[in-house]
């Protein structure tokens, strides 16, 4: 089945850094890939996904990049802010056969003013 | 819309026994998945189930099943406790030919 490997699995950045989270996959015929942000006793909220057909997208301070060739993805907040601190988990899955996202193990980042 | 519901939010259970919990997703989403969240293994996929069929299985033993309802609403069932079973059982449901998943709140089951 598909593996999913997140690397770092805690980051500390200095407020208004950048802070950037990668993944791999296994599974050449995963095709969607999402981000979600984790607050602490709160419920995983999708912050950004792309699909297998696009190499980038961005939404405000928040951006995705993804290498199918080399099978990795990447998240990228700029200007991070306090409120940025939570766990991230990116993951993947193939759209064509439902809904069964494979997580990463999580990113803790922790943004200091 | 309201969001993901489950009840309870909160269990506490004997290893040995059973537990249902309970997911009601956004008006109108026909499919909801089931996460187990533990702090050793994160996030695993349970299985999803899409117009009251199962359509996808992760890798857990038999003991977990579960159920949709002509409403869309689902169930999982754990039998046979056992003290590792103890997380943040998440679910969460999506539209229909859209990806993007929306979580619920979590029931956090206590095995002891």
């Amino acid at each position: 089945g598909e593996n999913v490997e997140q690397h770092p699995s805690t980051l500390s950045v200095q407020e208004g850094d950048s802070a950037v989270i990668k993944c791999t996959y296994s599974d050449s015929a995963s095709n969607y890939f999402p981000w979600y942000k984790q607050e602490l006793g709160k419920r995983p909220q999708l912050i950004i996904d792309i699909r297998s057909n696009v190499g980038e997208k961005k939404d405000q301070r928040i951006a995705v990049t993804l290498n199918k060739t080399a099978k990795h993805f990447s998240l990228h907040i700029t200007e991070t802010q306090p409120e940025d601190s939570a766990v991230y988990f990116c993951a993947a899955s193939r759209s064509n056969s439902g809904y069964a996202l494979n997580f990463g193990k999580g990113t803790s980042l922790l943004v200091t003013p | 819309k309201a969001g993901v519901t489950q009840t309870p939010r909160y269990l506490i259970k004997t290893r040995g026994q059973q537990v249902t919990l309970s997911c009601s997703p956004i008006s109108g989403h026909r499919s909801v998945s089931w996460y187990q969240q533990t702090p050793g293994q994160g996030l695993q996929f349970l299985f999803e189930y899409f117009s009251e069929t199962q359509r996808n299985k992760g890798n857990f033993p038999g003991r977990f099943s579960g159920r949709q309802f002509s409403n869309s609403r689902s169930e999982m069932n754990v039998s046979t406790l056992e003290l590792g079973d103890s997380a943040l059982y998440l679910c969460a449901s999506s539209p229909d030919r859209v990806l993007e998943q929306y979580f619920g709140p979590g029931t956090r089951l206590t095995v002891t």
